[in-house]
């Protein structure tokens, strides 16, 4: 069985703070991807990461891709309230695996 | 460009009916996926249908089954429900088939139906 491992579960952090979110397995990904999904909506994709050791930044936020395409991270700087979500990463398994889902990180940010 | 629509939003059933779920994907997306989301497991694979075939199954009893129309149009039901199915059904659409060139592969995701089984 091959599992995405979240941390952290939880995570209440005030305005302006950084944060890293991490994603494990002990198997190698082809691919991963991250995804933020707001109360009421669907997961809106984020960024893919295919190749290890890749760093993708998306203005605030810096995805790491590990060289083993074991693990991968989310960080935010000086985090917003708008960046209150729940943070999922995906990864894939193989060229025809299915997607699977880490349990996410719920994230708050306080004004 | 219209997003993926599922329909109903939200539904209420009772334990032993059945529950028929509905995806619109986005225009020209011919490969659907359905993901259950319940607060304990997070996301977990259903099912996947491209040209009105399933090309790839998760872990779920027979009583969860799908099906995809000519239109890309796909449905998903649930027979003899149980108190455990309660969740969130998320409907996603792609413009790739099955899993072919993953970094490439994008979801789209409906906003869901959120079930409740009393």
């Amino acid at each position: 069985t091959q599992l995405l491992e979240q941390s952290p579960q939880f995570l209440s952090i005030q305005e302006g703070e950084n944060l890293t979110v991490y994603c494990n397995s002990s198997s190698v990904f082809s691919s991963l991807q991250w995804y933020r999904q707001e109360p009421g909506e669907g997961p809106v994709l984020l960024v893919t990461v295919v190749t290890g050791g890749e760093v993708k930044k998306l203005k605030r936020l810096t995805f790491q891709f590990g060289d083993a395409r074991k693990d991968s991270s989310l960080h935010i700087t000086a985090a917003q309230p708008g960046d209150t979500g729940l943070y999922l990463c995906a990864g894939r398994y193989g060229s025809q695996g299915n997607l699977i889902f880490g349990k996410g990180t719920k994230l708050s940010v306080k004004p | 460009k219209a997003g993926v629509t599922q329909t109903p939003r939200y539904l209420i059933k009772t334990r032993g009916q059945q529950v028929t779920l509905s995806c619109s994907p986005i225009s020209g997306h011919r490969s659907v996926s359905w993901y259950q989301q319940t607060p304990g497991q997070g996301l977990q694979f259903l099912f996947e249908y491209f040209s009105e075939t399933q090309r790839n199954k998760g872990n779920f009893p027979g009583r969860f089954s799908g099906r995809q129309f000519s239109n890309s149009r796909s449905e998903m039901n649930v027979s003899t429900l149980e108190l455990g199915d309660s969740a969130l059904y998320l409907c996603a659409s792609s413009s790739l088939g099955p899993s072919r060139l993953s970094g490439a592969n994008v979801l789209t995701f409906g906003a869901g139906s959120r079930l409740t089984v009393l």
